[in-house]
């Protein structure tokens, strides 16, 4: 099946700094890429559509200026935390839907856990 | 508006047992159902989905579940649990229209497979 890499894994930074993390689709285009924050012992609760080429879509109570997302491949997508603050702190997961045949799946990255001290 | 419940947040099923975890939803339209698995500190895993067809579908590692369109329903089921089954799982819709590619997820239900 498709791949979704996830990069890094783990991730511990100050606060006031900015993290980055990178969301990959290894052997398919993907036009859409959705990103998720899951709190401990809750579920996903969908962040931002990533669209390749243009602006990401919010989803209420998201602040676009501390999550800055870009899209600038068919097989990339970034999301900066921008100024953390320990509550920031949480396990983001990114995902997208192939195209094609295997459209009606989404697959997973591995997540990425954010700690910010 | 889509929605997804799993009205259990923990299930407990002795090794060898059969298991269920619960789930329901609501969606405009026909639904594309979905099962997937989450292990610590990893992402989500796909074990199976129904699209069309027939209503029992099979997915990996030994598990089914059934869509029953008339209770809005799709649990997960497995004959037989094993230890190594025991993490979170998640079930999650989506409405089979063109363009609708966002999931919306359950709560999820904890699984724990006793020895």
């Amino acid at each position: 099946g498709a791949v979704v890499s996830q990069h890094p894994s783990r991730v511990i930074c100050k606060s006031g700094t900015s993290v980055k993390i990178e969301c990959r689709s290894l052997d398919f285009q993907a036009t859409t890429m959705f990103w998720y924050r899951q709190f401990p012992k809750q579920s996903l609760m969908l962040m931002a559509t990533s669209n390749e080429g243009s602006k990401a879509t919010y989803e209420q109570g998201v602040e676009k200026d501390k999550f800055l997302i870009n899209h600038a491949s068919l097989t990339l997508s970034t999301l900066t935390v921008t100024s953390a603050h320990p509550e920031d702190s949480s396990f983001y997961i990114c995902s997208a839907w192939a195209t094609g045949i295997l459209n009606t799946e989404a697959f997973f990255g591995q997540g990425t856990r954010l700690t910010v001290v | 508006a889509q929605s997804v419940a799993q009205p259990e947040d923990q299930v407990n099923v002795a090794e060898g047992n059969p298991l269920t975890v619960k789930c329901t939803y609501s969606v405009s339209g026909n639904p594309y159902l979905f099962w997937y698995v989450q292990y610590p500190n990893r992402g989500l895993q796909f074990l199976l989905k129904y699209i069309t067809g027939d209503n029992l579908v099979k997915g990996s590692y030994g598990f089914e579940a059934e869509f029953n369109k008339s209770q809005t329903s799709f649990h997960l089921k497995k004959p037989s649990a094993l230890v190594s089954d025991s993490a979170l799982y998640f079930c999650a819709v989506r409405a089979a229209v063109t363009g609708a590619n966002n999931l919306f997820f359950g709560t999820g239900t904890r699984l724990t497979v006793i020895p």
